[in-house]
């Protein structure tokens, strides 16, 4: 079963207002990642949380990190049409062993 | 650097035969993984490699899927005697750390069996 389940499935906003998607895993994690995926081919990174961290930014993002109720947000503010993609939350599980991926958010961004 | 490659691109292949996708991870890298994700899906894990232990195989489908990672660098992806459920983008990514840092992904393969 998936580590990680993403919330809402899909998303559908104007450009210009903010989006926020949510992640929630069921073990003990040492980081949690979000990666951002076109056009149904490679993932790109974002960002990475650690465990010990509870909040972090990058440009227009933001990720949030509630350990006590395993779960993670992230935050896309002032959305624009570029930022349409599927949207996807990866953790290790603990112990720095393999990284598995929740189901996805897919965010559509309206001109 | 060079990223991750992954050839074919594309693979359309009849129902029954055997098909090999390649993947070059990024050199120094010590975790590779294979993923698979249907039309509009999630990514399902398929095998993990780290180092020189021995590979996670515990998302393999089936015993018609089996992967090698020679010399710690380039892996191959084995599907014996296709089925058309086995149609799908197959994900290659390499890590330098299992959980600790980003993977780093292929274009993928879109294989078709028709």
């Amino acid at each position: 079963s998936q580590q990680g389940e993403e919330d809402p499935q899909a998303l559908s906003i104007q450009e210009g207002e903010n989006a926020t998607m949510n992640c929630s895993y069921k073990t003990s994690i040492n980081n949690l990642q979000w990666y951002r995926q076109n056009s149904g081919r490679g993932l790109v990174h974002l960002i990475l949380i650690r465990s010990n961290e509870r909040e972090k930014h990058s440009g227009r993002l933001r990720v949030t990190l509630d350990t006590s109720k395993k779960s993670s947000s992230l935050l896309i503010t002032a959305s624009r049409a570029a930022d349409t993609a599927s949207y996807f939350c990866a953790t290790d599980a603990g112990g720095y062993q393999k990284v598995t991926f929740g189901t996805g958010t897919k965010l559509q961004v309206i001109p | 650097g060079a990223g991750v490659s992954q050839s074919p691109s594309n693979k359309v292949t009849e129902k029954g035969k055997d098909v090999e996708l390649r993947c070059d991870p990024i050199s120094g890298h010590t975790a590779l993984y294979w993923y698979r994700q249907s039309l509009g899906q999630g990514l399902e894990f398929l095998i993990y490699f780290q180092g020189n232990s021995a590979p996670d195989k515990s998302g393999l489908p089936s015993d018609r899927f089996s992967a090698e990672r020679t010399g710690g660098s380039v892996s191959t992806l084995t599907i014996q005697r296709t089925q058309q459920e086995d149609s799908a983008v197959y994900l290659c990514a390499s890590s330098y750390h299992p959980g600790r840092y980003e993977q780093y992904f292929g274009p993928g393969t879109r294989l078709t069996v028709t």
